[in-house]
Protein backbone atom coordinates (compact mmCIF):
# COMPACT_ATOMS: atom_id res chain seq x y z
CA UNK A 1 0.00 0.00 0.00
CA UNK A 2 1.47 3.28 -1.41
CA UNK A 3 1.99 5.75 2.00
CA UNK A 4 1.41 9.44 1.40
CA UNK A 5 2.95 11.49 -1.52
CA UNK A 6 3.90 15.17 -1.42
CA UNK A 7 5.50 16.68 -4.30
CA UNK A 8 7.60 17.93 -5.35
CA UNK A 9 10.21 17.52 -2.63
CA UNK A 10 11.93 20.63 -3.42
CA UNK A 11 10.91 23.58 -4.40
CA UNK A 12 12.76 27.46 -4.47
CA UNK A 13 10.56 30.26 -5.17
CA UNK A 14 11.18 34.14 -4.95
CA UNK A 15 9.26 36.67 -2.77
CA UNK A 16 6.28 37.73 -4.15
CA UNK A 17 5.60 35.06 -6.32
CA UNK A 18 2.93 32.13 -5.60
CA UNK A 19 3.36 28.18 -4.60
CA UNK A 20 1.14 24.92 -4.91
CA UNK A 21 2.01 22.07 -3.20
CA UNK A 22 -0.07 18.51 -3.79
CA UNK A 23 -0.49 15.73 -1.50
CA UNK A 24 -1.60 12.23 -2.57
CA UNK A 25 -2.83 10.71 0.64
CA UNK A 26 -3.13 6.94 1.01
CA UNK A 27 -5.91 4.69 -0.54
CA UNK A 28 -9.21 5.03 0.88
CA UNK A 29 -8.00 7.78 3.70
CA UNK A 30 -10.49 10.69 3.65
CA UNK A 31 -8.82 13.08 5.70
CA UNK A 32 -6.31 15.35 4.64
CA UNK A 33 -4.28 17.85 7.32
CA UNK A 34 -1.27 19.81 6.49
CA UNK A 35 1.40 21.87 9.02
CA UNK A 36 4.04 23.55 8.52
CA UNK A 37 7.40 22.81 9.97
CA UNK A 38 10.11 25.25 10.80
CA UNK A 39 13.50 25.39 13.22
CA UNK A 40 11.85 28.61 14.97
CA UNK A 41 8.12 27.87 15.65
CA UNK A 42 8.29 24.37 15.22
CA UNK A 43 5.11 22.41 13.76
CA UNK A 44 2.37 24.60 13.60
CA UNK A 45 -1.29 23.03 12.17
CA UNK A 46 -2.23 24.71 9.06
CA UNK A 47 -5.83 23.02 7.96
CA UNK A 48 -8.06 20.22 7.81
CA UNK A 49 -9.75 18.46 4.58
CA UNK A 50 -12.41 16.31 4.95
CA UNK A 51 -14.98 15.17 2.09
CA UNK A 52 -13.79 17.89 -0.23
CA UNK A 53 -14.36 20.67 2.52
CA UNK A 54 -12.29 22.56 4.89
CA UNK A 55 -13.07 21.41 9.08
CA UNK A 56 -10.56 22.98 10.49
CA UNK A 57 -8.11 25.75 10.69
CA UNK A 58 -5.02 27.01 12.21
CA UNK A 59 -3.55 30.69 12.92
CA UNK A 60 -2.31 31.67 9.42
CA UNK A 61 -3.11 34.47 7.08
CA UNK A 62 -5.39 33.98 4.53
CA UNK A 63 -2.54 33.67 1.93
CA UNK A 64 -2.16 30.11 3.27
CA UNK A 65 -5.35 27.95 1.42
CA UNK A 66 -6.13 24.80 0.04
CA UNK A 67 -8.45 22.23 -1.03
CA UNK A 68 -9.19 18.92 -1.58
CA UNK A 69 -10.55 16.50 -4.88
CA UNK A 70 -13.53 13.87 -4.95
CA UNK A 71 -10.35 11.21 -5.09
CA UNK A 72 -8.97 12.90 -1.83
CA UNK A 73 -5.96 14.68 -3.44
CA UNK A 74 -5.39 17.76 -1.67
CA UNK A 75 -3.23 20.92 -2.69
CA UNK A 76 -2.41 24.02 -0.81
CA UNK A 77 -1.14 27.48 -1.84
CA UNK A 78 0.93 30.24 -0.59
CA UNK A 79 0.46 33.66 -2.24
CA UNK A 80 3.06 36.09 -2.12
CA UNK A 81 5.40 34.58 -0.69
CA UNK A 82 7.53 36.28 1.92
CA UNK A 83 11.09 34.96 3.21
CA UNK A 84 9.33 33.25 6.30
CA UNK A 85 7.30 30.89 4.56
CA UNK A 86 10.31 29.07 3.79
CA UNK A 87 9.90 25.82 5.71
CA UNK A 88 9.01 21.90 5.15
CA UNK A 89 5.05 21.49 4.73
CA UNK A 90 4.23 18.22 5.47
CA UNK A 91 0.84 16.35 4.64
CA UNK A 92 -0.88 13.73 7.17
CA UNK A 93 -4.13 11.83 5.91
CA UNK A 94 -6.26 9.07 8.02
CA UNK A 95 -9.28 7.38 7.42
CA UNK A 96 -11.68 9.63 9.49
CA UNK A 97 -11.84 12.65 10.61
CA UNK A 98 -10.05 13.92 13.59
CA UNK A 99 -6.50 14.04 14.95
CA UNK A 100 -6.93 11.14 17.17
CA UNK A 101 -6.81 9.08 14.34
CA UNK A 102 -3.15 7.55 13.61
CA UNK A 103 -1.89 10.19 10.37
CA UNK A 104 0.38 9.25 8.35
CA UNK A 105 2.56 11.76 7.75
CA UNK A 106 4.51 12.61 4.22
CA UNK A 107 7.92 13.24 3.54
CA UNK A 108 7.35 17.01 3.32
CA UNK A 109 7.78 19.63 0.81
CA UNK A 110 10.83 21.46 1.58
CA UNK A 111 10.00 25.30 0.31
CA UNK A 112 12.89 28.06 0.19
CA UNK A 113 11.69 31.64 -0.58
CA UNK A 114 14.61 33.78 -1.57
CA UNK B 1 -4.17 28.33 24.66
CA UNK B 2 -2.83 24.95 24.87
CA UNK B 3 0.58 23.70 24.42
CA UNK B 4 3.59 21.24 25.10
CA UNK B 5 6.71 21.70 26.19
CA UNK B 6 9.41 19.25 25.82
CA UNK B 7 13.21 19.12 27.12
CA UNK B 8 15.36 20.93 24.75
CA UNK B 9 18.14 18.56 23.09
CA UNK B 10 20.28 17.47 21.83
CA UNK B 11 20.32 13.97 24.32
CA UNK B 12 23.23 12.15 23.06
CA UNK B 13 23.38 8.65 24.56
CA UNK B 14 25.44 5.53 24.60
CA UNK B 15 23.73 2.60 23.07
CA UNK B 16 21.74 0.45 25.57
CA UNK B 17 21.47 3.62 27.72
CA UNK B 18 18.05 4.32 29.44
CA UNK B 19 16.04 7.23 27.88
CA UNK B 20 13.76 9.98 29.27
CA UNK B 21 12.30 12.58 27.33
CA UNK B 22 10.12 15.16 29.64
CA UNK B 23 7.25 16.62 27.84
CA UNK B 24 4.75 18.69 29.99
CA UNK B 25 1.20 20.09 28.61
CA UNK B 26 -0.95 22.48 29.53
CA UNK B 27 -4.99 22.08 27.68
CA UNK B 28 -8.06 22.53 28.65
CA UNK B 29 -10.03 19.52 29.18
CA UNK B 30 -8.82 16.19 28.79
CA UNK B 31 -6.84 15.53 25.49
CA UNK B 32 -5.36 12.66 24.04
CA UNK B 33 -1.73 12.55 24.08
CA UNK B 34 1.40 11.62 21.30
CA UNK B 35 4.69 10.85 20.71
CA UNK B 36 5.66 11.14 17.49
CA UNK B 37 8.74 10.31 15.93
CA UNK B 38 11.05 11.97 12.87
CA UNK B 39 13.82 10.11 11.14
CA UNK B 40 15.95 12.18 8.94
CA UNK B 41 14.68 13.25 5.60
CA UNK B 42 10.52 11.66 6.18
CA UNK B 43 7.86 12.69 7.55
CA UNK B 44 6.44 12.12 11.01
CA UNK B 45 5.57 8.34 12.58
CA UNK B 46 3.28 7.75 15.21
CA UNK B 47 5.23 5.96 17.91
CA UNK B 48 2.54 5.60 20.89
CA UNK B 49 -0.43 7.51 22.21
CA UNK B 50 -2.74 7.45 25.74
CA UNK B 51 -6.52 9.20 25.42
CA UNK B 52 -7.34 9.29 28.99
CA UNK B 53 -5.67 9.63 32.30
CA UNK B 54 -3.56 6.42 33.66
CA UNK B 55 -3.14 5.18 29.81
CA UNK B 56 0.15 3.71 28.94
CA UNK B 57 1.00 3.97 25.50
CA UNK B 58 3.82 1.66 24.18
CA UNK B 59 5.57 0.38 21.21
CA UNK B 60 9.11 -0.75 20.05
CA UNK B 61 10.27 -0.40 23.88
CA UNK B 62 9.04 2.64 24.15
CA UNK B 63 6.56 3.83 26.87
CA UNK B 64 4.63 6.95 28.62
CA UNK B 65 2.13 6.76 30.75
CA UNK B 66 -0.59 9.63 30.44
CA UNK B 67 -0.42 11.38 34.51
CA UNK B 68 -2.95 13.89 34.66
CA UNK B 69 -2.06 15.61 38.19
CA UNK B 70 1.34 16.67 37.15
CA UNK B 71 0.33 17.24 33.00
CA UNK B 72 3.23 15.30 31.56
CA UNK B 73 3.78 12.23 29.46
CA UNK B 74 7.13 11.33 29.39
CA UNK B 75 8.86 9.17 27.19
CA UNK B 76 11.04 6.09 28.66
CA UNK B 77 12.78 3.41 26.49
CA UNK B 78 15.26 1.13 28.65
CA UNK B 79 17.67 0.52 26.49
CA UNK B 80 18.09 2.42 23.51
CA UNK B 81 19.91 1.43 20.30
CA UNK B 82 21.85 3.58 17.19
CA UNK B 83 18.50 2.99 15.05
CA UNK B 84 16.22 5.07 17.71
CA UNK B 85 18.68 8.25 16.90
CA UNK B 86 16.01 10.37 15.64
CA UNK B 87 13.76 13.66 16.51
CA UNK B 88 10.88 13.12 19.32
CA UNK B 89 8.04 15.46 18.88
CA UNK B 90 5.41 15.16 22.03
CA UNK B 91 1.63 16.48 20.99
CA UNK B 92 -1.89 16.75 22.19
CA UNK B 93 -5.23 16.20 20.28
CA UNK B 94 -7.45 19.39 21.33
CA UNK B 95 -10.21 20.18 18.93
CA UNK B 96 -9.46 18.16 16.30
CA UNK B 97 -5.80 19.65 15.52
CA UNK B 98 -2.42 18.34 16.64
CA UNK B 99 -0.23 20.89 19.10
CA UNK B 100 3.02 19.62 19.07
CA UNK B 101 6.55 20.21 21.36
CA UNK B 102 9.49 21.44 19.65
CA UNK B 103 10.81 18.27 19.44
CA UNK B 104 14.03 16.66 21.19
CA UNK B 105 16.70 14.89 18.71
CA UNK B 106 18.37 11.99 20.01
CA UNK B 107 21.64 10.73 19.31
CA UNK B 108 22.61 7.32 20.00
CA UNK B 109 26.47 6.21 19.67
CA UNK B 110 28.01 3.08 19.50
Amino acid sequence: KAGVTQTPRYLIKTRGQQVTLSCSPISGHRSVSWYQQTPGQGLQFLFEYFSETQRNKGNFPGRFSGRQFSNSRSEMNVSTLELGDSALYLCASSPLRGANEKLFFGSGTQLSVL
Amino acid sequence: GDSVTQMEGPVTLSEEAFLTINCTYTATGYPSLFWYVQYPGEGLQLLLKATKADDKGSNKGFEATYRKETTSFHLEKGSVQVSDSAVYFCALNAGNMLTFGGGTRLMVKP
